[in-house]
């Protein structure tokens, strides 16, 4: 059972934003750097987001993150049929010396 | 251009050990910072962080596995092992080794294996 808690599924027509949370706590997500990574069918996950909001080269605007105390957001503007996939996010856990993943998000467009 | 690629069996029996291989280029485990870590996927379900080792040889493993997973340099400069006791059916999964910066999965995983267990 994963400690970052995200929801199962977010939708929006094409052209539309979307937001995925990821809840943790002080020991993960309160103090240390979040990263998103996102997962086409069938394909290796790809990073999105390191360091809470910075995007790795070739990622587009499109793609942003935020950190509030002990959440993080990923939000997705523009929405393409592309952009279907599962959607992680992942820090580490200070107690546990570990990485730790979120249980991830579906996002499907309308 | 970093790569790697994950290499072992495909199917292995309950209570047998699983050993998979970690065989990448375009960056070496000497230098400062640098590591390399495994995850893994069951079938329809999540990622799972497994272990982790750094370039100084240091070590870090998901504590609800730790005692069932080791991690290792290769024999060749170039490769990372990971071994896994007394596998389940539980355990299968696809295994993905990735690059990962200062113990953060980053932008280069390699395609994964899936590897299934079943007598």
């Amino acid at each position: 059972q994963s400690v970052l808690t995200q929801p199962p599924s977010v939708s929006a027509a094409p052209g539309q934003k979307v937001t995925i949370s990821c809840s943790g706590s002080s020991s993960n997500i309160g103090n240390n750097y979040v990263s998103w990574y996102q997962q086409l069918p069938g394909t290796a996950p790809k990073l999105l987001i390191y360091e809470n909001y910075k995007r790795p080269s070739g990622i587009p605007d499109r793609f942003s993150g935020s950190n509030s105390g002990t959440s993080a957001t990923l939000g997705i503007t523009g929405l393409q049929t592309g952009d279907e996939a599962d959607y992680y996010c992942g820090t580490w856990d200070s107690s546990l010396s570990a990485y730790v993943f979120g249980t991830g998000t579906k996002v499907t467009v309308l | 251009q970093i790569t790697l690629k994950e290499s072992g069996p495909t199917l292995v029996k309950p209570t047998q050990t699983l050993t998979l291989t970690c065989t990448f280029s375009g960056f070496s485990l000497t230098t400062s910072g640098v590591s390399v870590g495994w995850i893994r996927q069951p079938p329809g379900k999540a990622l799972e962080w497994l272990a982790l080792i750094y370039w100084d040889d240091d070590k870090r493993y998901s504590p609800s596995l730790k005692s069932r997973l080791t991690i290792t340099k290769g024999t060749s400069k170039n490769q990372v092992v990971l071994t896994m006791t007394n596998m389940d059916p539980v355990d299968t999964a696809t295994y993905y080794c990735a690059h990962s910066p200062s113990g953060i999965p980053g932008g280069y995983w390699g395609q994964g294996t899936l590897v299934t267990v079943s007598s």
